[in-house]
Order: structure tokens, then C-alpha cells, then sequence
């Protein structure tokens, strides 16, 4: 199992630039997680999804959007990217409320915006 | 939400020696809490976790305590060594959450 993978690894983008971070996992595991990490603040959780077809905002979700077609699959994107959008991201995944509530977290991607 | 602190933000030691890491949490309905290692350049990774009905867990050099009167639980690292340099988070959860609340992150250094 390769378990939880993210795509890229690192990326520069311009201001006003829009990308895609593609985050997949093979544990078939229900819930998945888009956290940033800056500096001091430890993991801060832009949106979540509970199910296929299902997302929802978590603590700092302005400037960010996600979807979630495919269980396997869970993509964030940045429509106009912003410097203050500089970070590594992360994504993870988990079985579920009601069962394990480990977090497996993927390699990360270090995106700079100039 | 869940309020969560964790302490200190750095802590260094010499090889050898013991660490506790302490982070105290806010929502008494929390039953689930873990501790996430990062490595530099890597996600987060689980290496130990206990749950509300347990006071103590152990694995090998690392061990979980729980004091849920108090609402903390704490990391402790013995015999450290080197490769035990990393971040170190918690991230308390209640049972019908969907969502951990993480720590700030402890950065612990062990000098050879």
C-alpha cells in the first residue's frame, strides 16, 4: 500500500495563479483532511470530508476550494493564489467516527507564491 | 471548540536523558488522544495513543500518560537519542468529532 500520496511535492506559483494539489489514498479509509503548516502555528485545518461527494470548511478555508468525486481522492484548489497562501500542505485521511481515529498524513507539498 | 495547549515549544536535551512533553486540553468530552511525530521534510505520523479509559500506555522508550480529572495527557520519551530530534503534536479528539484539534508542536532536539 502506498497509503497516503500527494501531488506535486513543491510548486512556485505568481500572484493570481490557480493550481490544483491532488491528495489520494489506497486504505479506503471514509474521511480526508487538507491541513496548512506555517511556521509556529502547528496544523491548521482548511476543509475536510467525511464521504464521497461530501466537504465541509474547517478553520481557515478563505481562498481555497475542494472536491471530493472519488473516495479515494480529495483535491484542493487555489483559484487566485495570494503570498499569504505560502505554506506546506498536508493532507490525511482516517477510518471514521466510530472507529480508529488515527490521521495518516501524506509527504506534504511546499507551495511559494511570489 | 476545542482548546489545546501544549508545553514547552522547544525542548532540548542530551542524549540519554528523558523528555516530557505536556498538553492540556479544554473539552472534557475528548476520549481519544494521540501523538503525532514530524520528521523533517515528512507528514506527521502516529507512534503512540491512549483512550479516556486507560491511565497509561507504553511502547518500548515512549509512553502515554492520561489525568483526565485535570484534562492533560503527556509524552514521555526515555533514553533518548538522536533520531528522537523531531516535532512533536497532540491532537485530543472527541469520539463523535470529526476533527482533531493539534497542538502547536514541540520541537525536541537531542544532542549527541
Amino acid at each position: 500500500n502506498a497509503g497516503v500520496t500527494q501531488t506535486p511535492k513543491f510548486r512556485v506559483l505568481k500572484t493570481g495563479q490557480s493550481m490544483t494539489l491532488l491528495c489520494a489514498q489506497d486504505m479506503n479509509h471514509e474521511y480526508m483532511y487538507w491541513y496548512r503548516q506555517d511556521p509556529g502555528m502547528g496544523l491548521r485545518l482548511i476543509h475536510y470530508s467525511v464521504g464521497e461527494g461530501t466537504t465541509a470548511k474547517g478553520e481557515v478555508p478563505d481562498g481555497y476550494n475542494v472536491s471530493r468525486l472519488k473516495k479515494q481522492n480529495f483535491l484542493l484548489g487555489l483559484e487566485s493564489a495570494a503570498p499569504s497562501q505560502t505554506s506546506v500542505y498536508f493532507c490525511a485521511s482516517s477510518y471514521g467516527v466510530g472507529s480508529t481515529d488515527t490521521q495518516y498524513f501524506g509527504p506534504g507539498t511546499r507551495l511559494t507564491v511570489l | 471548540g476545542e482548546n489545546v495547549e501544549q508545553h514547552p515549544s522547544t525542548l532540548s536535551v542530551q542524549e540519554g536523558d528523558s523528555a516530557v512533553i505536556k498538553c492540556t486540553y479544554s473539552d472534557s468530552a475528548s476520549n481519544y488522544f494521540p501523538w503525532y511525530k514530524q520528521e523533517l521534510g515528512k507528514g506527521p505520523q502516529l507512534i503512540i495513543d491512549i483512550r479516556s479509559n486507560v491511565g497509561e500506555k507504553k511502547d518500548q522508550r515512549i509512553a502515554v500518560t492520561l489525568n483526565k480529572t485535570a484534562k492533560h495527557f503527556s509524552l514521555h520519551i526515555t533514553e533518548t537519542q538522536p533520531e528522537d530530534s523531531a516535532v512533536y503534536f497532540c491532537a485530543p479528539k472527541q469520539g463523535g468529532s470529526y476533527i482533531p484539534t493539534f497542538g502547536r508542536g514541540t520541537s525536541l532536539i537531542v544532542h549527541p
